[in-house]
Parts: structure tokens; sequence; C-alpha cells
């Protein structure tokens, strides 16, 4: 199975800011979740988006899917410092209780 | 819950010694997923269970892995000899149902080889 690709591989902002991440994928998907891995830690999950849905809120937090482009994108709105970290996009598989397969990040600094 | 538990945190090791990591996954969920997560290569899929049985190892890099998970409560990954080139964050992970849950990822085993 193949990884989505994030991009940019990293990103400066300063706080409150909007940051903007991007993900592209070359397979048929079931869904595309967001994780965020702060320094040192595991991955965290943040939002899943079904194939079927183009867009998705939680928080500051905004996910949209485009399946013809195969890509989606992860904004967060007014960024805090407390949001640096690396974010992973990850496929959800179309068959069978496949594991998710992860891009390499995108690493990210609020800079305050 | 207490999520998923990882042990050791840290691990430092001399090459040639066998390496044991412990998993406790979350109680209920019935997949367990091993990745290996360096600079390099990103995070890599090491192996997965459902219900306790081994799906796909195709992951692992070589004969020197094993993963075993002799019940829904408790699963190894071990390495031996192990090598300098197996130092990485390892990081275990467990999910209720199908592809559409989430994931839940331990704190990550840090282990060092020298």
């Amino acid at each position: 199975s193949q990884q989505g690709e994030e991009d940019p591989q990293a990103l400066s902002i300063q706080e409150g800011e909007n940051a903007t991440m991007n993900c592209s994928y070359k397979t048929s998907i079931n869904n595309l979740q967001w994780y965020r891995q702060n320094s040192g830690r595991g991955l965290v999950h943040l939002i899943l988006i079904r194939s079927n849905e183009r867009e998705k809120h939680s928080g500051r937090l905004r996910v949209t899917l485009d399946t013809s482009k195969k890509s989606s994108s992860l904004l967060i709105t007014a960024s805090r410092a407390a949001d640096t970290a690396s974010y992973f996009c990850a496929l959800g598989g179309t068959s069978g209780n496949t594991p998710l397969v992860f891009g390499k990040g995108t690493r990210l600094s609020v800079i305050a | 819950d207490a999520g998923v538990i990882q042990s050791p945190r840290h691990e430092v090791t001399e090459m040639g010694q066998e390496v044991t990591l412990r998993c406790k996954p979350i109680s209920g969920h019935n997949s367990l997923f091993w990745y290996r997560q360096t600079m390099m290569r990103g995070l890599e899929l090491l192996i997965y269970f459902n219900n306790n049985v081994p799906i796909d190892d195709s992951g692992m890099p070589e004969d020197r892995f094993s993963a075993k998970m002799p019940n829904a409560s408790f699963s190894t990954l071990k390495i031996q000899p192990s090598e300098p080139r197996d130092s990485a964050v390892y990081f275990c992970a467990s999910r209720s149902g199908g592809p559409n849950n989430e994931q839940f990822f331990g704190p990550g085993t840090r282990l060092t080889v020298l």
C-alpha cells in the first residue's frame, strides 16, 4: 500500500497566522486521517474525513478532501505556539482491516 | 483507560544483545500495530495483528525481528541480535474495528544500540 506525501516538509509561521499543510496520495482510499506528533511523543489523532466527504471542521482545524485530485489539506487557524509539532496524514484502505499508512509528515514551527 | 502502554520507554543496549519491547493495547481493541520511526525513513509499519493473529509482517526488516501476541492484552517485539542500525523509536498502536476508526499510539520506546 502507498503512503500519502505531505507538503511542505517544514513550515515556520508566526503565532496567530494560519497554517496549511497538504497531503497527496495515489491509491483509492476509504478515509484520510490527520495525526499530530509532539517531539518525543506518540501520534495523536486529530480528525478523520471519509472519502464521500469534502470538508470537515474540528475547533481550529479544517480539513478538505478532493478525491478527484487525490489530495487533502489541513488548515490550522489562529495558530499558537502549542501547535508546534509534526503533522501526518494517514490513508485508510478500502479493503479489510488494513492498517493506516503514514507519510513523512510536515514539521510545523509556530513562533511566539 | 490508561491508553496504549509501552515498556521500556528507553533502552540502551550493546550490539549483539537481545532486545524485547512490550506493548499493552487498549482493552477491547482487536488490532495491534508495531511501527518504527527514524529521521531517514519516517514511520514504517513493521507488523500488525488482528484478533491476536499476525496478518502482515512484510515490514519486518530482517529475520532478527520477531513479534508475538500471545493474548489480547499483550504483545512483544524482539530483536535478536540487535545492531546499531536498529536504533529508532518503536511505537505500538491499537484500534477497535476497521480502517474507519482511529489508531491510538503508545508513547514509544526509544532504542539505542551501541
